[in-house]
């Protein structure tokens, strides 16, 4: 069963920058079936993607945060990371890793999500 | 602003059924197949329909799903008050080069 767990600070200020890893078990990152991404959801808003990275390093990132973030991959240590630079109130959301199928049509299984708030 | 397009809620008594519309363009649902997501009060969304109409393993076949053009339909029957939750559209967009959901609907079993 695939599990995928994410960790890193709650609280941060505005101007700081965000920074989670999610943890991968119950599969091997090293795949070229999937791809592995971020997804955040704002209180009582919808589903934003973020970004997504394959186990290789080939990245994609949603156009209206592409300036600020930087996902990698660290296969070894079966875990992806998220850094999102500047953060404003408008950036405090849980925070959700997924497993992507490589289409990016799918996205199989989720973490459990890591809630992120911003103060001034 | 959503770049697919979902109405924000719909009811229905236990027992019946209801359809949940997902309306996108070219770029995304009419070039790419459509997943559909369930998410609970409080959790992490649920993967409950792939390819635009594949149910994954332990998702009961009340759930189905459509694609029709750039359209996409999740339809839900014999309602239980369980199935109340947010409902997400979702796919690829080939012009963005990035995932794009619906802005999602409320599911309200009356």
């Amino acid at each position: 069963q695939v599990h995928l767990q994410e960790s890193g600070p709650a609280q941060l200020k505005s101007s700081e920058t965000l920074s989670l890893t999610c943890r991968v078990s119950g599969t091997s990152i090293y795949s070229s079936n999937y791809y592995w991404g971020w997804v955040r959801q704002a209180p009582g808003r919808g589903l934003e993607y973020i970004a997504s990275i394959s186990y290789a390093g080939k990245t994609y990132y949603s156009p209206s945060l592409k300036s600020r973030v930087s996902i990698s991959v660290d296969a070894s240590k079966s875990q992806f990371s998220l850094r999102l630079a500047s953060v404003t109130a408008a950036d405090a959301a849980v925070y959700f890793c997924a497993r992507l199928r490589y289409t990016h049509t799918v996205l199989m299984d989720w973490g459990q999500g890591a809630l992120v708030t911003v103060s001034s | 602003q959503s770049v697919l397009t979902q109405p924000p809620s719909v009811s229905a008594a236990p027992g019946q059924n209801v359809a949940i519309s997902c309306s996108g363009g070219n770029s995304n649902i009419g070039t790419n197949d459509v997943s559909w997501y369930q998410q609970l009060p409080g959790t992490a969304p649920k993967l409950l329909i792939s390819d635009n109409n594949k149910r994954p393993s332990g998702i009961p076949d009340r759930f189905s799903g459509s694609k029709s053009g750039a359209s996409a339909t999740l339809a839900v029957t014999g309602l239980q008050t369980g199935d109340e939750a947010d409902y997400y559209c979702g796919t690829w967009d080939s012009s963005l080069s990035a995932v794009v959901f619906g802005g999602g609907t409320k599911l309200t079993v009356l």
